[in-house]
């Protein structure tokens, strides 16, 4: 079975703060995928970033980063000097290679204070 | 390009009624995804179709069901709506190849009373 385990249910931060939401995932699979998503009060769940298994090398994209490391099945997501539009629920997600739905952790609100 | 659409924004109903909700892909998206967000139980894998077929569901009763149409676009039915039945439920498209990420539309709000 296939589980993502988002620990950090509620994270408070000063903007310019940095701050990492971690993922833990369990899956039985060689080859899968991973996601990141974020949920604006909106409600929209806003794609962020698609990790394969098979491509270990951590990505930057702006305040952005995202480490994955399989010895330890993490993939976190880091938000470099945080501001208030960050404010968010955010969801990692894992979807092994014939399962097309997505498998959600339970989700991180991060609180980006002013 | 025109993103995930859903309709309606909002529904209300009673116990006992039908609910019907409608999803729009993205152009040249072939497989709709549902979801159930309901409160304090987190997002839940509802029902894959794909080229018009129902491919995957998730645990879910039998009263929730839908289709796919010609166009790609999809309807879920819930019936016998139940009071655990308000949600959040989110529609997400994507291409046919396996490994991409699923775009998600903004939801439509379900409230039984």
């Amino acid at each position: 079975a296939q589980k993502v385990t988002q620990a950090q249910t509620e994270i408070s931060v000063v903007e310019k703060e940095d701050v990492t939401l971690d993922c833990v995932y369990e899956t039985r699979d060689t080859t899968y995928y991973l996601f990141w998503y974020k949920q604006p009060p909106s409600g929209e769940l806003v794609f962020l970033i698609r990790r394969n298994s098979f491509d270990e090398q951590n990505e930057i994209s702006g305040r952005y980063s995202w480490n994955f490391q399989k010895s330890t099945s993490s993939f976190n997501f880091t938000i470099t000097a945080s501001q208030v539009v960050d404010s968010a629920v955010y969801f990692c997600a894992l979807r092994g290679p014939g399962r097309r739905a997505l498998t959600f952790g339970s989700g991180t609100r991060l609180q980006v204070q002013p | 390009e025109a993103g995930v659409t859903q309709s309606p924004t909002h529904l209300i109903k009673t116990r006992g009624q039908q609910a019907t909700l409608r999803c729009s892909p993205i152009s040249g998206h072939t497989s709709v995804y549902w979801y159930q967000q309901a409160l304090g139980l987190g997002l839940q894998f509802l029902l894959w179709y794909d080229e018009g077929e129902e491919r995957n569901r998730g645990n879910f009763p039998p009263r929730f069901s839908g289709r796919q149409f010609p166009n790609y676009s999809s309807e879920l039915n819930v019936n016998a709506l139940e009071l655990e039945d308000s949600a959040l439920y989110l529609c997400a498209s994507s291409s046919g190849a396996s490994y991409v990420e699923q775009y998600f539309g903004p939801g439509t709000r379900l409230t039984v009373t």
